[in-house]
């Protein structure tokens, strides 16, 4: 069981440049979200999903956009990268929204370096 | 709005050390307590969590209390292993949410 996958592990982007971060699960979960670790900050919620079709943005949405087109695949896209954006970016899934029943399964985690 | 205070590190204990790490709240109504565990070059996952006061929730002889009186939910361990050196978050979901909040993370180090 893959649980969470996400790619590239490692890049290295220019400032202005485009990527996208790829993020996959296999559990059939409905819930999905992108965050993003800052060292001494913990984490910040980017965007999230509650189901195919359905995005909204979290605390720290700007520079950022995402899709949801099906439950599996939820991809992080940065436009115009910026040094801000560097930061090691962790996507994540859940079964549930119920409060206290929400427990989140981790992806391995995207480091990510804009010079 | 809500959210979790963690002490900060970082935290160097020598093997079979007692661990503490503190976290405290700020939350209207009753939040579900979290704390979530990261070994290097892996993701977070869940290390036990509290759905309400006075529950303990314990895993891998990690344990902690949600103190509604004292707002706290402190992780607590009285025999730390090499294995356990990782970054510790504390973390809660409001009472009318489902969205996590995370706190700082405090990095542990056990020396053998």
């Amino acid at each position: 069981n893959a649980g969470v996958t996400q790619t590239p592990k490692f890049r290295i982007l220019k400032i202005g440049q485009s990527m996208t971060l790829q993020c996959t699960q296999d559990m059939n979960h409905n819930y999905m979200y992108w965050y993003r670790q800052d060292p001494g900050m913990g984490l910040k919620l980017i965007y999230y999903s509650v189901g195919a079709g359905i995005t909204d943005k979290g605390e720290v949405p700007n520079g950022y956009n995402v899709s949801r087109s099906t439950t599996e695949d939820f991809p992080l896209r940065l436009e115009l990268a910026a040094p801000s954006q560097t930061s090691v970016y962790f996507c994540a899934s859940s079964y549930s929204g119920r409060t206290g029943a929400n427990v989140l399964t981790f992806g391995a985690g995207s480091r990510l370096t804009v010079l | 709005g809500d959210s979790v205070t963690q002490m900060e590190g970082p935290v160097t204990l020598s093997e079979e050390a007692f661990l503490t790490i503190n976290c405290t709240y700020t939350a209207t109504g009753y939040p579900s307590l979290f704390w979530y565990v990261q070994y290097p070059g892996e993701g977070l996952q869940l290390l036990l969590k509290a759905t309400k006061a006075d529950d303990k929730g314990s895993n891998k002889g990690f344990e902690a209390t949600y103190r509604k009186e004292t707002t706290s939910f402190h992780l607590e361990k009285g025999s730390v292993q090499v294995s356990d050196s990782a970054v510790y978050f504390c973390a809660l979901i409001p009472s009318n949410d489902y969205k996590l909040s995370f706190g700082a993370g405090t990095t542990v180090t056990v020396r053998a």
